[in-house]
């Protein structure tokens, strides 16, 4: 079964300083990973899925399998990324089922 | 387009009582899921369907849950006599294929609380 832990309940940082949410997972395949973001009473939304190797909003992630890890980085936190974040886990191509962390709740001072 | 509605937002039910959640898909959707997120829990894997089919009911209870998603109309998520811990946020999400690149689209999600 897979699992996709996020250490963190809550980070705060500074407006400016770099942002990680930390995020491993266990899945003996070859799993597809991706960062969901819930903005204050908005929908839950796809931020960025390691498959695209894209930057949205100044995010990255980047899949490093010999840690099981997914961590969100972005070196400048803005107030607008304040928000929740939650990591999730597909068990390869042919899945549909997400498997979610709990979530950690960015908060960006200014 | 209005992307995927759920209503109602929130839902009071007493012990006992029935509840009923609604989701309409995106436009051009024709999958649809489910997922739970329970008090400081991440969101589970409930049930997957499509048009008048369950293709997938694996997350749901073995009891009083139940989901439909018919020809016509919204999909329902359906709890018989309720009970506290069935107090979460219940989220649809759909797509229109079998979200092969995990691109749900997420409604806003039905609070339900049960006093």
């Amino acid at each position: 079964a897979q699992r996709v832990t996020q250490p963190e309940k809550l980070l705060s940082v500074f407006k400016g300083a770099p942002v990680e949410l930390k995020c491993n997972y266990s899945y003996s395949g070859s799993p597809e990973l991706f960062w969901y973001v819930q903005y204050s009473r908005q929908r839950l939304q796809l931020l960025l899925r390691h498959i695209s190797r894209e930057s949205i909003k100044g995010f990255t992630a980047d899949l490093n399998k010999g840690e099981t890890s997914f961590h969100l980085k972005k070196p400048f936190a803005q107030e607008e990324d304040s928000a929740m974040y939650y990591c999730a886990l597909k068990a390869g191509a042919g899945s549909y089922q997400l498997t979610f962390g709990k979530g950690t709740k960015l908060s960006v001072i200014p | 387009n209005a992307g995927v509605m759920q209503n109602p937002r929130h839902l009071v039910r007493r012990r006992g009582q029935e509840a009923r959640l609604r989701c309409s898909p995106m436009k051009g959707h024709s999958h649809v899921y489910w997922y739970r997120q329970l008090p400081e829990e991440g969101l589970k894997f409930m049930v997957y369907l499509q048009k008048e089919n369950i293709i997938d009911e694996s997350g749901m209870p073995k009891e009083r849950f139940s989901a439909e998603f018919p020809k016509e109309g919204p999909s329902i998520l359906r709890i018989q006599q309720v009970v506290r811990g069935d107090s979460a946020a219940y989220f649809c999400a759909s797509s229109t294929s079998g979200a092969r690149d995990g691109g749900y689209t997420f409604g806003s999600g039905t609070r339900l609380t049960v006093v």
